[in-house]
């Protein structure tokens, strides 16, 4: 079955320090994309990066980076520079291929962050 | 602007009734969505469609129905079938095929029943 792990339900990190957000993913796919989204206390999700399993590079964008280690089955997020405004929940999701060929994201249970000033 | 509305924000049920969630979309996306989240966890897919009048079920379609009637718009019915409804309801919408097939979210309409 796919399933996507994420181990730490908090962090805590002090504003313009790093941090690292787990992910771990379980697929038999060899074909797979893996996604971060982060959700403010509004509530809406907003896409932050994405990883093909075919893609040689780690993906960036802007301060996030996405560390892939395929052999590992992890796809942990870096963010840079941590701003007052990271503080949200952050969701890693995966793409899972459905009966018709369509795609649904399966998502972990989120990793709540909070920036310290 | 292009986005992903969804209305209402916030609703209140009282049992036994059934509410329509509003979900639309201008980005010419073919496929949407439509997600369950409850407290402290991730989101459920409970139905999809890839194109207008199609539809399928997701992994907790019970007590839920939909249609796609228009390309922008997949409304959500909350039926009185569904013995736990309180929860927050997200849509999402993807321009198939393409490589990343990322999934755009509109800001969710939070259902609570009285």
């Amino acid at each position: 079955a796919q399933k996507i792990t994420q181990t730490q339900p908090g962090m805590f990190v002090q504003e313009k320090e790093a941090v690292t957000l787990d992910c771990t993913y379980d697929t038999s796919d060899q074909s797979y994309g893996l996604f971060w989204y982060k959700q403010p206390s509004s509530g809406e999700m907003i896409f932050l990066i994405y990883q093909g399993s075919y893609d040689e590079q780690n993906a960036t964008e802007g301060r996030y980076s996405l560390n892939f280690q395929k052999a590992r089955k992890s796809a942990n997020l870096v963010i840079s520079a941590s701003q007052l405004g990271d503080s949200a929940m952050y969701f890693c999701a995966m793409r899972a291929v459905l009966m018709d060929s369509s795609y649904k994201l399966i998502f972990g249970s989120g990793t709540r962050l909070l920036v310290r000033p | 602007d292009g986005g992903i509305t969804q209305s209402p924000k916030y609703l209140f049920r009282k049992e036994g009734q059934n509410v329509t969630l509003s979900c639309e979309q201008n980005l010419n996306h073919d496929a949407m969505y439509w997600y369950r989240q409850d407290p402290g966890q991730g989101l459920r897919l409970i139905y999809y469609s890839q194109i207008v009048n199609d539809f399928q079920k997701g992994d907790i379609a019970e007590g839920y129905s939909v249609s796609r009637e228009k390309k922008e718009s997949f409304p959500l019915t909350v039926t009185s079938a569904q013995k736990n409804p309180t929860a927050f309801y997200l849509c999402a919408s993807t321009n198939q095929p393409s490589a990343a097939d990322t999934q755009y979210f509109g800001p969710g309409t939070r259902l609570t029943v009285l």
